[in-house]
């Protein structure tokens, strides 16, 4: 079964670096994956696909500041130089055949 | 730029029919995939299903009794129909895009509109 998980909570400081982390189920370790912000009542925005060789494509407007990577079956979104607005949730999202599934969120606070 | 907008009604009785719209605006309804998710509130998001321009489609197991996706290439429109809702269906409904290029990350979504289930 197509499972991501991701922790529920990770917190930085105001200008430091954070590094989440979304782990693909048992026997999905090739699969690519987006990354997903949602602002606080707001919308998700796509932020990048993420590829299992740590390749990535960023969406419209993405600053430099984040950027993926991967490892086996982990998939990592590093946000540099945090900024207040970075507080958020992020979620990771992939696909399979004839499926899309969602891990259940990070929520990032910049303390 | 791709462009999303939901519209419907933002309450719904249990056991009727929820019905949504999304309208697409800056791209072509048969370049992409085109996906309905959804978000209870204080909670995470699930997808629902997704059609294709040629009227393809496929839905979440978990949710594919009730619900019917459909497309209007002529209005460049896409629309949900969930059935038999109740109070469990209360979320957010976001529609949202999938390049149509073998992968299906969501690339663009639209703002979201609120469901209620209530009588």
């Amino acid at each position: 079964q197509l499972v991501l998980t991701q922790s529920p909570s990770a917190s930085a400081s105001l200008g430091a670096s954070v590094k989440l982390t979304c782990t693909l189920s048992s026997g999905h370790s090739s699969y690519a994956i987006a990354w997903h912000q949602q602002q606080p009542e707001k919308g998700p925005r796509y932020l990048m696909k993420l590829n299992s060789d740590g390749s990535h494509s960023k969406g419209d407007g993405i600053p430099d500041r984040f950027s993926g990577s991967s490892s086996g079956a982990e998939r990592y979104l590093t946000i540099s130089s945090l900024q207040s607005e970075d507080e958020a949730d992020y979620y990771c999202q992939t696909w399979g055949t004839g499926i899309l599934v969602f891990g259940g969120g990070t929520k990032l606070t910049v303390l | 730029q791709v462009q999303l907008q939901e519209s419907g009604p933002g309450l719904v009785k249990p056991s009727e029919t929820l019905s949504l719209t999304c309208t697409v605006s800056g791209g072509s309804i048969s370049s992409y995939y085109w996906s309905w998710i959804r978000q209870p509130p204080g909670k995470g998001l699930e997808w629902i299903g997704y059609i294709y321009y040629s009227g393809s489609t496929n839905y979440n197991p978990s949710l594919k009794s009730r619900v019917t996706i459909s497309v209007d290439t002529s209005k460049n429109q896409f629309s949900l129909k969930l059935s038999s809702v109740t109070a469990a269906d209360t979320a957010v409904y976001y529609c949202a895009s999938t390049p149509n290029n073998g992968d299906y990350d969501l690339n663009y979504w639209g703002q979201g509109t609120l469901v209620t289930v209530s009588s």
